[in-house]
């Protein structure tokens, strides 16, 4: 079967760094999405990857390698706003978006 | 403002009862999608549509039907709502494939009782 991987709940500091990590198992692999959902609201897209490596765009960055099934997506210089869920989505052979259940990540001051 | 809305925002639904959910967006995407989102689990896709006229099935379709008269709008129906159907159900839009960026509406909180 298929199966993404995240941790359920994150907690970290004002200011500091935090690290989300998401594994994968899928039939095949177009690409990884991060989408950041607040409560009670609509899912916002983050990222995009198709290729190894690191994408950064602004305080967040995004990381993949295909040969491992991981990707991680780093989020620096914290801010309350953060406090959010975050999802991780990988696109199959058949161009199907399979979802992870998402990180809840608290921000603490 | 350019976007996807769906209405309602939430309902209350005697089981039994038909009920379509609506979506209309304005960016012209070419496709769209209908997903579920319950509590500890993933989103999970219900239908999708690559382009009008078009309509497939996602994961988790049975006792939901689409219809795609036109790029713009894009509802879900239940037929005969179960409590099982209770969730939250988010529609997105793409302008071209699912391996571009998805945008998503507010969210319709649906509660079958």
């Amino acid at each position: 079967g298929q199966n993404i991987d995240q941790p359920t709940e994150m907690t970290a500091t004002e200011g500091a760094i935090v690290q989300i990590n998401c594994t994968y198992q899928t039939s095949g692999f177009n690409g990884l999405f991060w989408y950041q959902q607040h409560a009670g609201e609509a899912p916002t897209f983050l990222s995009y990857n198709v290729l190894d490596g690191l994408e950064e765009k602004g305080r967040f960055s995004s990381f993949l390698s295909r040969s491992k099934g991981y990707s991680y997506l780093l989020l620096k210089e914290l801010q309350m706003k953060d406090s959010a869920s975050y999802l991780c989505a990988v696109l199959d052979s058949n161009y199907q978006l399979i979802w992870g259940a998402g990180t809840k990540l608290i921000i603490k001051p | 403002i350019a976007g996807i809305t769906q209405a309602p925002t939430s309902q209350i639904l005697a089981a039994g009862r038909r009920m379509t959910l609506r979506c209309t967006q304005d960016m012209r995407h070419n496709a769209m999608y209908w997903y579920r989102q319950d509590l500890g689990l993933g989103l999970r896709l219900i239908h999708y549509s690559n382009t009008a006229g078009t309509t497939g099935k996602g994961e988790v379709p049975d006792g939901y039907s689409v219809s795609r008269a036109n790029t713009d709008d894009f509802p879900l129906t239940l037929a005969s709502a179960v409590p099982s159907q209770t969730s939250v159900y988010f529609c997105a839009s793409s302008e071209e494939g699912a391996n571009t960026e998805a945008f998503f509406g507010q969210g319709t909180r649906l509660t079958v009782v």
